[in-house]
């Protein structure tokens, strides 16, 4: 089925231990994005990429990195986690028509 | 700085009753704005959205939402809620474009009772 498919579901670090999140769309969208959701903050935008080749800060860059690999898939690396970065994580593309969202990846840092 | 309130965590509402969820905004120009919905365990789906002309926009599920440019709201509402319609509620505005990138409100969890 056509979508946004991130990987993987679920995830748990230890503190300091760096892991990438994969994100791939199919929908030959060019604009592909990063948030995370915490309770009673809703979504907030980490990373975005408005196009392949391209990537800027949104609201909450800080701990984090990207890579538009390609215009199908744009990755989320967290470098050294930290307890603070326990969240829900949500990749998106979007085109004129409209944005399609991820399952989300759930990471707990301990 | 541009932003997005929902003022109610939670609305609770008995089945077959009308329902409301309520969006401000606080950004420049003309923006985009849309509703999601969010089950549990899974990722946002699309409800609704504005852009342009009529102020009233229908949506999936039977959602409708009312544009108010004065009030800078853009509250979400059902005629008869049905207990599957209870979820996690998100507005979001696009300050520039249909494409650009979305500012979410905190959300609103409706809950729906038989």
């Amino acid at each position: 089925n056509a979508g946004v498919t991130q990987t993987p579901k679920f995830q748990v670090l230890k503190t300091g231990q760096s892991m990438t999140l994969q994100c791939a769309q199919d929908m030959n969208h060019n604009s592909m994005y990063w948030y995370r959701q915490d309770p009673g903050m809703g979504l907030r935008l980490i990373y975005y990429s408005a196009s392949e080749g391209t990537t800027d800060k949104g609201e909450v860059p800080n701990g984090y990195n990207v890579s538009r690999l390609n215009k199908r898939e744009f990755s989320l690396r967290l470098e050294s986690a930290a307890p603070s970065q326990t969240s829900v994580y949500f990749c998106a593309s979007s085109d004129p028509t409209g944005y399609t969202f991820g399952s989300g990846t759930r990471l707990t840092v301990v | 700085a541009q932003s997005v309130a929902q003022p109610e965590d939670q609305v609770n509402v008995a089945e077959g009753n009308p329902l409301t969820v309520k969006c401000t905004y606080s950004v420049s120009g003309n923006p985009y704005l849309f509703w999601y919905v969010q089950y549990p365990n899974r990722g946002l789906q699309f409800l609704l959205k504005y852009i342009t002309g009529d102020n009233l926009v229908k949506g999936s599920y039977g959602f409708e939402a009312e544009f108010n440019k004065s009030q800078t709201s853009f509250h979400l509402k059902k005629p008869s809620a049905l207990v599957s319609d209870s979820a996690l509620y998100f507005c979001a505005v696009s300050p520039i474009s249909n494409t650009g990138k979305l500012i979410f409100g905190q959300g609103t969890t409706l809950q729906v009772k038989p």
